[in-house]
């Protein structure tokens, strides 16, 4: 089993529509849990860090959390076409090391 | 808003020659890490440093890697003796005190090796 699970996507929507993007992961000893979104030819851009269950929200982001599910959540309200980019799950370890998912392609269609 | 600014953007360089990538960190930031991506695959983790010595290190980062913070600004990567499957991104990263703050990224240099 993959220590981090990512669909590639590409996931397409239409500007409006929320979107769900997820992580699952196997490494108990994870302790903090990262979103960030890379646009083409640029470095990752830290969205949503968090350390225990539940939810967190920023604006348009929420960041959810299901520790005892091993998953981790990302949902973008009223999505727009500045959204679209290469979301990636990053999980930091016990030697502080970030652990990526292979990142999902989404796409909003204007 | 403060930033990681990593330069060369795009460095080509002949198997066999060295290179050095340069990265200047967020100014209050303490803890620095390199990363690489090799098209499409995963971010991977390199080395993390601070107070001036290596904290971690990953298997990829043997004997032709080394880093270095030559002044208060700089964190260079070297590269010895490139290899064809050197070629990839690399990310240079900071954080502020304490290893489990958020890491911020730069925008990467692009390694191509011929």
């Amino acid at each position: 089993q993959k220590e981090v699970e990512q669909d590639p996507g590409p996931l397409s929507v239409p500007e409006g529509a929320i979107v769900s993007l997820n992580c699952t992961y196997s490494n108990s000893a994870f302790q903090y849990f990262m979103w960030y979104r890379q646009y083409s030819r640029k470095g990752p851009e830290l969205l949503m860090y968090t350390y225990s269950s539940g939810n967190k929200e920023d604006g348009r982001f929420t960041a959810q959390v299901d520790k005892s599910s091993k998953y981790i959540s990302l949902f973008i309200r009223d999505s727009q076409p500045s959204d679209s980019a290469t979301y990636l799950c990053a999980f930091m370890d016990s030697n502080y090391q970030l652990i990526w998912g292979a990142g999902t392609k989404l796409i909003i269609k204007p | 808003e403060p930033e990681v600014t990593q330069t060369p953007s795009h460095q080509v360089t002949q198997m066999g020659q060295e290179v050095i990538l340069r990265c200047v960190p967020i100014s209050n930031h303490l803890y620095f890490y390199w990363y690489r991506q090799i098209l499409g695959q995963k971010v991977e983790f390199l080395v993390s440093f601070y107070n001036n010595e290596i904290s971690e290190k990953s298997e990829i980062f043997d004997d032709q890697f080394s880093v270095e913070r030559p002044d208060g600004s700089n964190f260079t990567l070297k590269i010895r003796s490139t290899k064809l499957e050197d070629s990839a991104m690399y990310f240079c990263a900071s954080s502020f005190i304490g290893t489990s703050q958020p890491q911020h990224f730069g925008d990467g240099t692009r390694l191509s090796i011929l």
